[in-house]
């Protein structure tokens, strides 16, 4: 079974300092999709990134990053120099590759990392 | 513009009041679902569809129906609502291979 595991339940820093979201999967799958989604507080889901898993290379898209690890199944997503307008909540997910292509594509989620930016 | 659309955004019912939760998307996408949000939970799948008339099951169906007449449209139908249902509902869709659109979500509250 698939399953994501966000351990951080809550996260507050202040504006400016670096800041890292764990994600831990589980999958049996060879071929696989991760992701991750920002859910700011008027609730909305914000697609971020998607990673397949025969792409192990890092990604930076401005102040985000991204650290995808096979070896410790592992798509954490870091801030750098965070803002206020940062703060939301973010889940990370997972899809298998064979369900996309049979078009399921079920969407298993972490619990999700309530991320607080203090001025 | 691209996009997928709830209605309603906010909905107060009571235990057995059957009730709608309209999905519309405007890109022609094939695949649909439905997810809840709960605290501590995060999402899980309601109902999928891969095309008009092809709807399956996901991870928490009970109390839930769906229906697919329409390649744009995918209702999530509440027959009997009990509070257990009280969640933030989200209906997604996506093209072939693509990532899942989001709609805006719809709190719903089942005294």
């Amino acid at each position: 079974a698939q399953k994501v595991t966000q351990a951080q339940t809550e996260i507050s820093v202040v504006e400016k300092e670096d800041v890292t979201l764990d994600c831990v999967y589980e999958t049996r799958d060879t071929t696989y999709y991760l992701f991750w989604y920002k859910q700011p507080p008027s609730g909305e889901l914000v697609f971020l990134i998607r990673r397949n898993s025969f792409d192990e290379q890092n990604e930076i898209s401005g102040r985000y990053s991204w650290n995808f690890q096979k070896s410790t199944s592992s798509f954490n997503f870091t801030i750098t120099a965070s803002q206020v307008v940062d703060s939301a909540v973010y889940f990370c997910a997972l899809s298998d590759g064979g369900a996309i292509i049979q078009g399921a594509q079920k969407l298993v989620f972490g619990q999700g990392t309530r991320l607080t930016i203090n001025p | 513009e691209a996009q997928v659309t709830q209605n309603p955004r906010y909905l107060i019912t009571v235990t057995g009041k059957k009730l709608t939760v309209t999905c519309s998307q405007n890109m022609n996408h094939e695949y649909m679902s439905w997810y809840r949000q709960d605290p501590g939970l995060g999402l899980r799948q309601i109902y999928y569809s891969m095309n008009v008339e092809v709807t399956d099951k996901g991870d928490v169906p009970e109390g839930y129906k769906v229906s697919r007449k329409e390649k744009r449209n995918f209702p999530l139908i509440l027959e009997s609502p009990s509070p257990n249902q009280t969640s933030l509902y989200f209906c997604a869709s996506r093209p072939p291979g693509g990532t899942q659109y989001f709609g805006p979500g719809t709190r719903l509250l089942v005294l």
